[in-house]
C-alpha cells in the first residue's frame, strides 16, 4: 500500500454542488494531514490542515479526518467553477517529518 | 514579503547537457524541499534540507543529479548529464522548522524543465 492514495478522478460536479475529495494513508505517516490545491501549469498552494479526528471548516472548506479508518476527506461547499483544479493530499512522514504526497485528484465544476 | 523564488522559469535543453536550477528560501525560513512532478509518477521528492544540512536525499534519481545548500537561504539542484527522462517541472519549497508537526510548506513558481 501506498502511504497515501487518491482517486486521480476526475471528479465532475455542477456548479453549486458539493464535492468531496477522500485521501487514505497508511500506519507510515503520522496524524498530520495538508490539503494543497494546484492549478493547471501553477505550484501547489495549501488550502487545509488538519491533525485532530473529526471536522476542521473554513469558509466553504471542511477536512475531515477518521484516524479509526485510515481517511482523511475534504468537501467543498457550493462548489464554483475557480475551484476546478487538481487537489493533492499530502501527509507527514513518520520518519523524519518529510510530507509524502498522494497523487492528486482533478476536480472539474461545470456552470 | 516575497515567497519562494525559483530561477530559470523555463528551461530548455539538450541531451548531456549540465542545468542547474535555483531556489531562495523565504527569509526566516530554514527548511528546503526540491520536488519533481510529472504526469505519470505525480509529485515526488527529490532531497530536503533542515538548516543547512541534506536530512533525506533518497528520491534523488541517481548520481547525475546533486543539490546544496551554499548557505541558509539559497539551494542550487543540478543534472549533469541530463537525460530527456528528466524533462518534469521541478519546484522548491520552504518551511519555517520549528519541530512541530504542523510546519507548512510553501511552495516556488517551478522551473519547468524539457531535456531534447
Amino acid at each position: 500500500q501506498k502511504e497515501v492514495e487518491q482517486n486521480s478522478g476526475p471528479l465532475s460536479v455542477p456548479e453549486g454542488a458539493i464535492a468531496s475529495l477522500n485521501c487514505t494513508y497508511s500506519d507510515r505517516v503520522s496524524q498530520s494531514f495538508f490539503w494543497y490545491r494546484q492549478y493547471s501549469g501553477k505550484s501547489p498552494e495549501l488550502i487545509m490542515s488538519i491533525y485532530s479526528n473529526g471536522d476542521k471548516e473554513d469558509g466553504r472548506f471542511t477536512a475531515q479526518l477518521n484516524k479509526a479508518s485510515q481517511y482523511v476527506s475534504l468537501l467543498i461547499r457550493d462548489s464554483q467553477p475557480s475551484d476546478s483544479a487538481t487537489y493533492l493530499c499530502a501527509a507527514v512522514y513518520n520518519q523524519g517529518g518529510k510530507l509524502i504526497f498522494g497523487q492528486g485528484t482533478e476536480l472539474s465544476v461545470k456552470p | 514579503d516575497a515567497g519562494v523564488i525559483q530561477s530559470p522559469r523555463h528551461e530548455v535543453t539538450e541531451m548531456g547537457q549540465e542545468v542547474t536550477l535555483r531556489c531562495k528560501l523565504i527569509s526566516g525560513h530554514n527548511s528546503l524541499f526540491w520536488y519533481r512532478q510529472t504526469m505519470m509518477r505525480g509529485l515526488e521528492l527529490l532531497i530536503y534540507f533542515n538548516n543547512n544540512v541534506p536530512i533525506d536525499d533518497s528520491g534523488m534519481p541517481e548520481d547525475r543529479f546533486s543539490a546544496k545548500m551554499p548557505n541558509a537561504s539559497f539551494s542550487t539542484l543540478k543534472i549533469q548529464p541530463s537525460e530527456p527522462r528528466d524533462s518534469a517541472v521541478y519546484f522548491c519549497a520552504s518551511r519555517y522548522l520549528s519541530g512541530a508537526h504542523t510546519d507548512t510548506q510553501y511552495f516556488g513558481p517551478g522551473t519547468r524543465l524539457t531535456v531534447l
